[in-house]
């Protein structure tokens, strides 16, 4: 069964621009959550999204936003970046069948702001 | 506001060492309880994980951790360790009926000398 893949792996913005994350989830799991991994902040939830619903939410900026599709794969974008948006984002699926829901993390996107 | 407290940054054992990673939380509710691992160059992966029931759980790899509610710690234990175990760890915690949201520690780097 294929894991959670992440487009692209690397990615290099300048200050001032956007970008667009893309998540693919493992088959059949219907929710996906976004996380922040810094070296100064550690990994900090960003959102969550289950049945293309917006779940739960993190304390960022508006200037992060996500949305998911109908086949549960999710995007998250990034507007106006900053050099503090420089950071590993990963994404997590779940399957959700018993609780406690494990999530699959995937390889993450390295996202440089210059 | 939920957080997770781990204490130990940065260890280091030689191979067959006890070794004892720290976690303490802060949250308002019913809490489930994760340890996850990140080996160099792999993705995050769950070691185990705490739900309700025996406070002593039993994870992947012959890592265990133990609940203990008083105290609101969940501690992670291995009795052997070996230089495969060279990793991050990190201690995680979501409320019960909150969806997937988790509050991640910052972490502890594992080094096993051999």
């Amino acid at each position: 069964k294929a894991g959670v893949t992440q487009t692209p792996r690397y990615l290099i913005k300048t200050r001032g621009q956007q970008v667009t994350l893309s998540c693919s989830p493992i088959s059949g799991h219907r929710s996906v959550s976004w996380y922040q991994q810094t070296p100064g902040q550690g990994l900090q939830f960003l959102f969550e999204y289950f049945s293309e619903t917006q779940r739960n939410k993190g304390n960022f900026p508006g200037r992060f936003s996500g949305r998911q599709f109908s086949n549960s794969r999710s995007e998250m974008n990034v507007s106006t970046l900053e050099l503090g948006d420089s950071a590993l984002y990963l994404c997590a699926s779940s399957l959700e069948v018993q609780a406690p829901y494990e999530q699959y993390f995937g390889p993450g996107t390295r996202l440089t702001v210059t | 506001a939920q957080s997770v407290s781990q204490h130990n940054h940065h260890v280091i054992l030689s191979e067959a060492a006890s070794l004892e990673l720290g976690c303490n939380y802060s949250y308002g509710g019913t809490v489930n309880l994760f340890w996850y691992v990140q080996y160099p160059g792999q993705h995050l992966q769950l070691l185990l994980k705490y739900f309700s029931g025996d406070p002593l759980v039993k994870g992947i790899k012959g890592f265990e951790a133990e609940f203990i509610k008083s105290k609101f710690s969940f501690n992670l234990r291995k009795p052997s360790v070996q230089w495969s175990d060279t990793a991050e760890y990190f201690c995680a915690v979501n409320g019960k009926g909150g969806g997937n949201k988790l509050t991640f520690g910052t972490g502890t780097q594992l080094k096993v000398e051999l």
